[in-house]
């Protein structure tokens, strides 16, 4: 089975731009979580997806926004970039098949975003 | 507010010597504790997790150590190996939020 895949894998934008990432999840999974990783923050919860909608969502302001497609496919963005946007962005995804209990989360390579 | 606190940040050990990393947390709704292991260039991979309701677990090299009055747990490497070299994550996932929430990760390195 393939594993997570993140595209692009590396990104360079200017401040104020805008940006959109990439992930598919594990065949067969419904549930796309993104998370943004700081060297002085980790790991950071942003949002996750279930079948095309919005289920969680982290402390991240409005400009950080996702959505899911109907094959589980799911794209993160943020808009007006800022110098302290510039952080590993992963994917994770489960298949959520065990309601009100942990399925495990199965994360991608990243993309790595850097703000100039 | 970090929710769950880990450290060290960096430990080095000797090959063949035991790896300790500690992890305390604060929300008693947590009800599940994996440990992550990721590699420079990959994504974080699940190593080992216990429930609250277990002390100990273990698997191969790997522990970990649960201590629910404490509000802490710890993730032992036995015979540690340089191929175990790896940034490690304890993480803290509650069931009505379906989120994890990640410690901010020790760089282990071990030496030949």
């Amino acid at each position: 089975k393939a594993g997570v895949t993140q595209t692009p894998r590396y990104l360079i934008k200017t401040r104020g731009q805008q940006v959109t990432l990439s992930c598919s999840p594990i065949s067969g999974h419904r549930s796309v979580s993104w998370y943004q990783q700081t060297p002085g923050q980790g790991l950071q919860f942003l949002f996750e997806y279930f079948s095309e909608t919005q289920r969680n969502k982290g402390n991240f302001p409005g400009r950080f926004s996702g959505r899911q497609f109907s094959n589980s496919r799911s794209e993160m963005n943020v808009s007006t970039l800022e110098l302290g946007d510039s952080a590993l962005y992963l994917c994770a995804s489960s298949s959520a098949s065990r309601q009100g209990a942990y399925n495990e989360q199965f994360f991608g390579p990243g993309t790595r975003l850097t703000v100039l | 507010q970090q929710q769950v606190k880990q450290s060290p940040q960096s430990l080095i050990v000797q090959k063949g010597g035991i790896s300790i990393i500690n992890c305390a947390y604060e929300n008693t709704a947590f009800d599940y504790f994996p440990w992550y292991q990721q590699f420079p260039g990959k994504g974080p991979a699940l190593l080992i997790a216990i429930r609250p309701d277990v002390s100990e677990k273990k698997e191969g090299r790997f522990t970990i150590s649960f201590n629910k009055s404490a509000k802490q747990f710890s993730l032992h490497i036995m015979d540690s190996q340089p191929g175990d070299s790896a940034t490690y994550f304890c993480a803290s996932f509650l069931t009505g939020a379906n989120n994890l929430f990640f410690g901010t990760g020790t760089r282990l390195t071990v030496i030949p």
